[in-house]
């Protein structure tokens, strides 16, 4: 067990819709990251919060958005679904170390499983 | 974009075999991460390499940080069934600019190991 939690664990919509994703990073981490796992495209990195502030963003859709609250939890908000958007979505987190240039180890969560009909 | 080749795709062994897999980039990082992935599972972070020629082991396995920061290799000593799952290389940045703490992973290597 990481210590990173994501609900929902299997989420199923139709094309159109929007679904929130939710995580908890591990305590004591302030930084959190969002990936997306699918089988043509592998591992991608979306997008970085650092405590509560966007840090860095990857190859990331303008239908697909993220917060962070006081609470360091996070939420990845996908809306007008495509079929492709079907995949694996992780959450990480990682401390940020004294210097603040070093992120170190991240740790993933479980993983929301998006199937999109 | 930075791309990550790692090889092989996929290994068949026998158990109590070693097994070597390495990824190689054509940009430089300055962190190497290697991870095992189980199905239906999250990443498990198994070492981190931060130095450039770093050797690291962790149990039965031993990750090295290349010389030329654009690559690393990861080799599992003695290997058991439990060993079977898909390997991922990642790389960071990790210092300045607009990539800050993003991994860039391989593309995987799936390990089969029969007992």
């Amino acid at each position: 067990d990481s210590g990173v939690t994501q609900t929902p664990k299997h989420l199923i919509t139709a094309t159109g819709q929007r679904v929130t994703l939710r995580c908890s990073p591990r305590s004591g981490d302030l930084s959190v990251y969002w990936y997306q796992q699918s089988l043509d495209q592998g591992l991608q990195f979306l997008i970085q919060y650092y405590n509560g502030e966007e840090r860095a963003k990857g190859n990331i859709l303008e239908r697909f958005s993220a917060q962070q609250f006081p609470d360091l939890h996070s939420e990845l908000n996908l809306s007008s679904l495509e079929l492709g958007d079907s995949a694996l979505y992780f959450c990480a987190s990682s401390v940020v170390s004294q210097r603040g240039l070093s992120y170190n180890e991240q740790f993933f969560g479980p993983g929301t499983r998006l199937t999109v009909l | 974009g930075q791309q990550l080749n790692q090889s092989p795709q996929s290994m068949f062994i026998q158990e109590g075999e070693d097994v070597s897999m390495n990824c190689t980039s054509s940009s430089i990082f300055n962190t190497w991460l290697w991870y095992k992935q189980d199905p239906g599972e999250g990443p498990v972070l198994l070492i981190a390499l931060y130095k450039a020629g770093e050797l690291t082991s962790n149990g039965r396995l031993t990750a090295q940080f290349g010389i030329t920061r654009k690559d690393s290799f990861l080799n599992i000593s003695a290997s058991i069934p439990s060993d079977v799952g898909i390997y991922f290389c990642a790389g960071q940045l990790g210092a300045g600019g607009t990539s800050y703490g993003k991994l860039t992973f391989g593309q995987g290597t799936i390990l089969t190991v029969h007992p």
